[in-house]
């Protein structure tokens, strides 16, 4: 029973143009969320992360949003860039113990 | 440099062979973890540990087994592998008291045939 989604399995997106990456959750005891990114004969790296008690997290282009009612997190780039092309991963944690990823989406940025 | 090393990095194996994967980070991590990659699944964890001597089950961890005696080390244990047991792992790291932020090794691509 996957309790982290990633419904997308790819998104293309034309550089300099935003990409929108979506995660779904069905835990509502989830309360810290994060985001990997990973590419090719490489492990997962931190990208960015959001806790339960806010909607918002920037890191330079990087953004994340968290609307728990919809038990939905997105992923925001802007501007998208060739090197951004890689798969992504959502990831949502219950009391900082265990993590549950979702299956990941490859994200490529055409120059 | 701050890392975590995996080894080894391929292995093809035959059914009921034990196995170990070692893990090890240099960055006085305390909470160290393994996930499995399979495709359309994502990474599931199968282990974790949130300090010496502590180990606890993840998602996934029938057939396998982990031990933690010192910090720096977390090898994970394969007693009888079987062919369900072919993925790509990963080990990872976090130098939260908890989960956290993890820092992942670059892989173990393992097969059994």
């Amino acid at each position: 029973d996957q309790q982290v989604k990633q419904n997308s399995p790819s998104l293309s997106v034309q550089e300099g143009r935003i990409s929108i990456l979506n995660c779904d959750y069905t835990n509502s005891m989830f309360d810290y969320f994060l985001w990997y990114k990973k590419y090719p004969a490489e492990g997962p790296t931190f990208l960015i992360s959001i806790s339960s008690i806010k909607d918002k997290n920037e890191d330079g282009r990087f953004t994340v949003f968290l609307n728990k009612s919809a038990k939905h997190l997105s992923l925001h780039i802007v501007p998208s860039q060739p090197g951004d092309s890689a798969v992504y991963f959502c990831a949502a944690s219950e009391n900082n113990n265990d993590m549950r990823f979702g299956a990941g989406t490859r994200l490529t940025v055409k120059p | 440099e701050a890392q975590v090393t995996q080894n080894p990095r391929y292995l093809i194996t035959v059914t009921g062979k034990k196995l170990t994967v070692t893990c090890s980070q240099n960055m006085n991590h305390e909470y160290m973890s393994w996930y499995r990659q399979d495709p359309g699944l994502g990474l599931r964890q199968i282990y974790y540990s949130m300090n010496v001597e502590v180990t606890d089950k993840g998602d996934v961890p029938e057939g396998y087994k982990v031990s933690r005696k010192e910090k720096r080390n977390f090898p994970l244990i394969l007693e009888s592998p079987s062919p369900n047991q072919t993925s790509l792992y990963f080990c990872a790291s976090s130098a939260d008291s908890g989960v956290g932020e993890q820092y992942f090794g670059p892989g173990t691509r393992l097969t059994v045939t």
